[in-house]
């Protein structure tokens, strides 16, 4: 099994639909992580969270909320999804700062029609 | 904040050595990661610098330059599954910065 699960791999969903991302680690790091992936953009960070009581708003965060449910478990929502929300979605864990491993999900493919 | 910049894409014969680069500017260094990662798949780790020089693994090798902003990320005896997209990423205290990526496609 994946340290890292993503949950759904794949979804289609309709313009003003609520969505509701998960996932869940194995690795018993503290720090997790919502990036999203778009065509020549790279990766960009939505929220973080550095425990179940600590959660920071990444550079996008417009649009989206999170809850940091156990250690384990830290799910993304988008309340009201719009087209160019549209993206490829990792879930991230490491154990320390940043300047240590990141470990990611398999990803979330969302499209929002 | 971080600039990060690489090549978009590169294309290289099975083989053969390809050298990716990074020129990075950022206000405070941590250190440089580069990530693989295929297509559709999870980036994963390769390697990570945090002082000038240059690390090899195996078929892989990272130099760093600290006062050039400067990494690359060397490739030695390309096989068809290093085609992938290599990215090259700066952690501030908080979060990893990561560049736009380079795909590296490997032909026979």
């Amino acid at each position: 099994d994946a340290d890292v699960t993503q949950t759904p791999r794949n979804r289609i969903t309709k313009t003003g639909k609520r969505i509701m991302l998960e996932c869940s680690q194995t690795k018993g790091h503290d720090r997790m992580y919502w990036y999203r992936q778009d065509p020549g953009l790279g990766l960009r960070l939505i929220y973080y969270s550095f425990d179940v009581k600590d959660i920071n708003k990444g550079e996008i965060s417009d649009g989206y909320s999170v809850s940091r449910q156990a250690q384990a478990k830290f799910s993304l929502s988008l309340e009201s999804a719009i087209p160019n929300q549209t993206a490829l979605y990792f879930c991230a864990t490491s154990e320390g700062g940043m300047n240590t491993e990141a470990f990611f999900g398999q990803g979330t493919r969302l499209t929002v029609v | 904040g971080q600039n990060i910049d690489q090549p978009t894409e590169m294309t290289a014969t099975e083989g053969a050595i390809v050298q990716i680069n990074c020129t990075y500017q950022t206000s405070g260094f941590n250190g440089l990661f580069w990530y693989q990662q295929h297509a559709g798949e999870a980036p994963t780790f390769l390697s990570y610098n945090v002082l000038d020089g240059l690390e090899e693994k195996g078929r892989f090798s990272s130099f760093l330059s600290r006062s050039k902003g400067y990494s690359y990320l060397l490739l030695k005896e390309l096989q068809m599954k290093d085609s992938a997209s290599y990215l090259c990423a700066v952690p501030n205290d908080y979060k990893l910065s990561f560049g736009a990526g380079t795909t590296v496609t490997v032909r026979a």
